[in-house]
């Protein structure tokens, strides 16, 4: 399956702050990358879809302006927290989507951000 | 709303023996069905896919499918310790040609 990448793997920052995480697609040209949040002893939820060259689409209760997503090249899509507060903090972690037909997803290894 | 509904667990199973996980869903349109493993602190990795009717084996996983009674299910031979983990069932919406409607996960707990 595809190889994904994550940076930062770990993130600790002060509330207020904004904080941006990478997600790379190393060996495969990923025009749609997800984003997940996953809150420590629940499931994935699925925050937004990543089109590469357009705009993302976000999940309903997901705010736009908050997480900020870039996807600028198939093999890049940036996710940005902008003014992190403590409730932000979770796992997040992007996927991407091998096959236009099959529809498997590889993931990341994921990024947890603390809040403080 | 679309679901997938997994039991929760945890399931407790002895080594050696075989664990059963089990997965429905609503979507009558859903056309594929993965399996993923999760450790604890770790993203998930794909370890079974299936879309047809029926069982399929690989090595010690075999997923089993029946769309008419929109059921999934994976069975793990020889279970071992290293196989403890949450594992997510996966169904593609038959509406999207990419999204997936996730399960909460079944935790498996293997005991030497």
């Amino acid at each position: 399956g595809a190889v994904v990448s994550q940076h930062p793997s770990r993130v600790i920052c002060k509330s207020g702050t904004s904080v941006k995480i990478e997600c790379r697609s190393l060996d495969f040209q990923a025009t749609t990358m997800f984003w997940y949040r996953q809150f420590p002893k629940q499931s994935l939820m699925l925050m937004a879809t990543s089109n590469e060259g357009s705009k993302a689409t976000y999940e309903q209760g997901v705010e736009k302006d908050k997480f900020l997503i870039n996807h600028a090249s198939l093999t890049l899509s940036t996710l940005t927290v902008t003014s992190a507060h403590p409730e932000d903090s979770s796992f997040y972690i992007c996927s991407v989507q091998q096959g236009a037909v099959r529809n498997e997803q590889f993931f990341g290894p994921g990024t947890r951000l603390t809040v403080l | 709303q679309k679901e997938v509904e997994q039991n929760s667990g945890p399931l407790s199973v002895p080594e050696g023996a075989i664990a059963s996980l089990n997965c429905t869903y609503s979507d009558r349109g859903s056309q594929s069905f993965f399996w993923y493993r999760q450790y604890s602190g770790k993203s998930p990795e794909l370890i079974m896919f299936i879309y047809s009717n029926g069982d399929k084996e690989d090595g010690r996983f075999t997923a089993q499918l029946n769309k008419a009674s929109q059921y999934v299910s994976l069975l793990i031979r020889d279970s071992q310790p290293s196989d403890s983990a949450t594992y997510l069932c996966a169904v593609n919406s038959g509406d999207s040609n990419y999204q997936l409607i996730w399960g909460a996960g079944t935790k498996l707990i293997i005991k030497p």
